[in-house]
């Protein structure tokens, strides 16, 4: 079964701490992304990859890192630095070219 | 900055009837305008894609139209079933390739 996935489904952030959410993808697809959905607004843009090892900011990258080793990985780390992070987290892939983006099915993220 | 704008953010009808959903964008050079559907507490969906050369895109009971000119792209559902209820997004492909999203039309269909 091809497809993306995203893991956990919920995810619980201490104050201070960094936390990591999951992106793999077996589509053989070039370019991953991320997105934040919070309620009454669009999807926004933290990261962007379009190739192994090459990654560029989006437009809320701030308190956000990504790492791209592997072609079908694309793990987001929220940091500490991130003061709101409680949003719904979506991962994204396109082959090379491509024109539209297919999703995972998203990962929230909670603040104790 | 370019935008785009869905109205009304919430819609209910009841089953069986035709509606259509607004989608307005800024940008004058969009490659094209895609449709998805986003079930609760879950991922998005790809329903349509109309490039910036053509007026409508069809699918089953799903038509979606756009009209650079007055920046504005329709979805046309007919036939409304308790099954379409979810929250529909449209997005413009801009000139950088990135997407550029709507915030969503929650639709509710009534049995």
């Amino acid at each position: 079964d091809g497809g993306i996935t995203q893991s956990p489904k919920y995810l619980f952030r201490k104050e201070g701490q960094n936390v990591t959410l999951s992106c793999e993808q077996n589509l053989n697809h070039d370019a991953m992304y991320w997105y934040r959905q919070d309620p009454g607004q669009g999807l926004r843009l933290i990261y962007y990859s379009q190739i192994v090892n090459d990654f560029q900011k989006g437009d809320i990258a701030e308190g956000y890192s990504v790492s791209r080793e592997k072609k079908e990985s694309f793990p987001l780390t929220v940091t500490s630095a991130q003061k709101n992070p409680t949003a719904f987290y979506l991962c994204a892939s396109s082959p090379r070219g491509a024109e539209t983006q297919y999703f995972g099915p998203g990962t929230r993220l909670l603040v104790l | 900055k370019q935008e785009v704008t869905q109205i009304p953010a919430a819609l209910s009808v009841p089953e069986g009837e035709n509606l259509v959903l607004n989608c307005s964008f800024t940008d004058s050079a969009i490659y094209n305008l895609q449709w998805f559907r986003q079930d609760p507490g879950k991922g998005l969906t790809s329903l349509l894609l109309i490039q910036s050369s053509q007026r409508e895109q069809t699918s089953g009971r799903l038509n979606a139209s756009l009209d650079k000119s007055s920046g504005r792209s329709t979805l046309y559902i007919a036939a409304s079933q308790p099954g379409d209820s979810a929250t529909y997004l449209c997005a413009e492909l801009d000139s950088n390739y990135q997407l550029i999203w709507g915030a969503g039309t929650k639709l509710i269909i009534k049995p």
